[in-house]
């Protein structure tokens, strides 16, 4: 069984530029989370969804980041415009079913901006 | 608030070493508790988990008992490889309706030399 698959695996961008992150999770999860590690942190939260939803976005800063989840399997995380303090490495993870299932991380993107 | 303090890395032990890392939360009722480890270059990983007071956890050699008196969920395991090496967080998902956010500690990296 194939994993959560990311890309890129890396990106290098100049601040005030576009950038964004794309997800497949597991076939059949109906449930992605984006998550933002940064260096010597713990992974955490910037939204969820159940399928096409986003039911938890409350950590998402919206004045710059944006998601989608178009018909409920893949999913796309921009950056617009990116801001030194946004390098870090993102994680994608999925989940199948009701709440407290297993998440399966994928291996991140990691974002550098000078 | 919801929070999870673990040991500060890195921790470095010989092969065959008794290992522990210490994990505490803090969290309003009985949440469930993981243990998650990233080998380099690659995703998180669920290692093992426990749902309620006095679950113990284990799997590849390692074990955590849920401790609620304690508030503590300390991962052990009783002879480490070099092939232990890795990135090593706690986690907790709050009681509460509707939600599967992990809330990560820090992480503690471990080093395990030959």
């Amino acid at each position: 069984e194939a994993g959560v698959v990311q890309s890129p695996r890396y990106k290098i961008i100049e601040k005030k530029q576009p950038v964004a992150f794309w997800c497949n999770p597991i076939s059949g999860h109906n449930t992605l989370y984006w998550y933002l590690q940064n260096l010597g942190q713990g992974p955490e939260l910037l939204i969820r969804y159940e399928n096409e939803e986003a039911v938890d976005d409350s950590q998402l800063p919206k004045d710059r980041f944006s998601a989608e989840r178009l018909k409920g399997v893949d999913s796309t995380l921009k950056i617009q415009p990116a801001e030194l303090g946004d390098s870090a490495v993102y994680l994608c993870a999925s989940s199948q079913g009701l709440a407290g299932n297993e998440q399966y991380f994928g291996p991140g993107t990691r974002l550098t901006v000078t | 608030g919801n929070s999870v303090t673990q040991t500060e890395g890195p921790v470095t032990l010989s092969e065959e070493a008794f290992l522990t890392i210490n994990c505490t939360y803090t969290a309003t009722g009985y949440p469930s508790l993981f243990w998650y480890v990233q080998y380099p270059g690659e995703g998180l990983q669920l290692l093992l988990k426990a749902t309620k007071a006095d679950d113990k956890g284990s799997n590849k050699g390692f074990e955590a008992t849920y401790r609620k008196e304690t508030t503590s969920f300390h991962l052990e395991k009783g002879s480490v490889q070099v092939s232990d090496s890795a990135v090593y967080f706690c986690a907790l998902i709050p009681l509460s309706y509707n939600t599967d956010k992990l809330i990560f500690g820090t992480g503690t990296r471990l080093q395990v030399f030959p």
